[in-house]
């Protein structure tokens, strides 16, 4: 079974409009993670959410976690084209310390 | 900022060679890790590493793979015998004394190619 699925797969925006992106998992959680990779880098760390937690802010990026729906969503507001990247969320399942990551999300920005 | 540093960023080799893959973790992170990512696919987790001895490893981590705190400061995985299909990304990360509660941070990569 698959933990951290994305949807989409790809997303194609304007810049300055809204990106969501969306995260599901089976297991029970300490913490939910997303990552920024820009094509051929290494991986960013944008936000962690922890299991008691319903939502997150920092700067433009908004978080939410709901662990009854084993869901978690990544909105990216007035998007910019440098916001262009490759977005994975990444679980820590609760017995372990490891991040088990998604496929990710494409998402490219228009200027 | 401290961040997580690895070396080679490239590595080339051919198959059946050992490669050692290095990486200096922020110096006051206690929990180390090594992830890979093959072209186009998800980051996968291959090892966790805490107190000097594995903590974690996945079922890609078997006899051909080893981790090394040889120093204080580097962190190395090592492939003894390469394949074709190790050719990869491999990322290190390292996290605070929080261990799991925490970010993890990751280094620039080494892509890894077996020929």
């Amino acid at each position: 079974s698959q933990q951290g699925e994305e949807d989409p797969q790809a997303l194609s925006i304007q810049e300055g409009e809204n990106a969501t992106m969306n995260c599901s998992y089976k297991t029970s959680i300490n913490n939910l993670q997303w990552y920024r990779q820009n094509s051929g880098r290494g991986l960013v760390h944008l936000i962690l959410i922890r299991s008691n937690e319903r939502e997150k802010h920092s700067g433009r990026l908004r978080v939410t976690l709901d662990t009854s729906k084993k869901s978690s969503s990544l909105l990216i507001t007035a998007s910019r084209a440098a916001d262009t990247a490759s977005y994975f969320c990444a679980t820590v399942p609760s017995n372990t310390g490891k991040l088990i990551f998604g496929q990710g999300t494409t998402l490219q920005v228009k200027p | 900022e401290p961040e997580v540093t690895q070396t080679p960023s490239h590595q080339v080799t051919q198959m059946g060679q050992e490669v050692i893959l290095r990486c200096v973790p922020i110096s006051n992170h206690l929990y180390f890790y090594w992830y890979r990512q093959i072209l186009g696919q998800k980051v996968e987790f291959l090892v966790s590493f805490y107190n000097n001895e594995i903590s974690e490893k996945s079922e890609i981590f078997d006899d051909q793979f080893s981790v090394e705190r040889p120093d204080g400061s580097n962190f190395t995985l090592k492939i003894r015998s390469t394949k074709l299909e190790d050719s990869a990304m491999y990322f290190c990360a390292s996290t605070s004394s929080g261990g799991k509660s925490y970010e993890q941070y990751f280094g620039p990569g080494t892509r890894l190619t077996v020929t």
